[in-house]
């Protein structure tokens, strides 16, 4: 079963405007949640993160919101710019597993002209 | 900046043939793992070992094995390659307790 997920495999958006990531997770012990970042042969990079003691992280263009009432986090990039098409993947763990991430399947967003 | 290299980038292997691949890192981390990346099935751990000689199966072990005999070398062995793992193959590293991990550049394989 699929303990993170990502509903939407892709998104486009045009350049300056706002895109939103989602990711739903059902267990209830994951504690700190991740978004990583990939381009086409290239290893995933860090992005941002946000531990389920606040609702928001902010670090410039990135926004990560928590809401763990519906289990669900959001990855909002304002504004968009072309450089930001890449795959996109949410991960979570939980305190007694802090070696392990559990990640999400990916949403590849398309920033357009 | 941390690091990890992987030994290739792109391999093309035949059904039945062994396949090692490799991964170190250089930031002297304990944790590393092995992931594979599948269209519409994200990232999934194959295994992982928090130390030296240490090791624990992740998610999809069947038909790989891993070796760490050094702290900053991890290898995944396919013992007898098949067409279903050909992949993206991703190695991680991380340090204790810390959630982060820093990824290598992938290496394609391609089993015919």
């Amino acid at each position: 079963d699929q303990q993170v997920k990502q509903n939407s495999p892709s998104l486009s958006v045009q350049e300056g405007r706002i895109s939103i990531l989602n990711c739903d997770y059902t267990n209830s012990m994951f504690d700190y949640f991740l978004w990583y970042k990939k381009y086409p042969a290239e290893g995933p990079t860090f992005l941002i993160s946000i531990s389920s003691i606040k609702d928001k992280n902010e670090d410039g263009r990135f926004t990560v919101f928590l809401n763990k009432s519906a289990k669900h986090l959001s990855l909002h990039i304002v504004p968009s710019q072309p450089g930001d098409s890449a795959v996109y993947f949410c991960a979570a763990s939980d305190s007694y597993n802090t070696d392990k991430l559990i990640f999400g399947t990916g949403t590849r967003l398309q920033v357009f002209p | 900046d941390v690091k990890v290299t992987q030994s290739s980038r792109y391999l093309v292997k035949r059904t039945g043939e062994k396949v090692f691949l490799e991964c170190v890192q250089d930031m002297d981390h304990e944790n590393m793992f092995w992931y594979r990346q599948d269209p519409g099935l994200g990232l999934r751990l194959i295994y992982f070992s928090y130390d030296v000689k240490m090791k624990e199966k992740g998610d999809i072990p069947e038909g790989y094995s891993v070796s760490r005999e050094k702290k900053e070398r991890f290898s995944l062995i396919l013992e007898s390659a098949s067409t279903n793992q050909t992949s993206m193959y991703l190695c991680a590293s991380s340090l204790v307790g810390v959630y982060e991990q820093y990824f290598g550049p992938g290496t394609r394989l391609t089993v015919t």
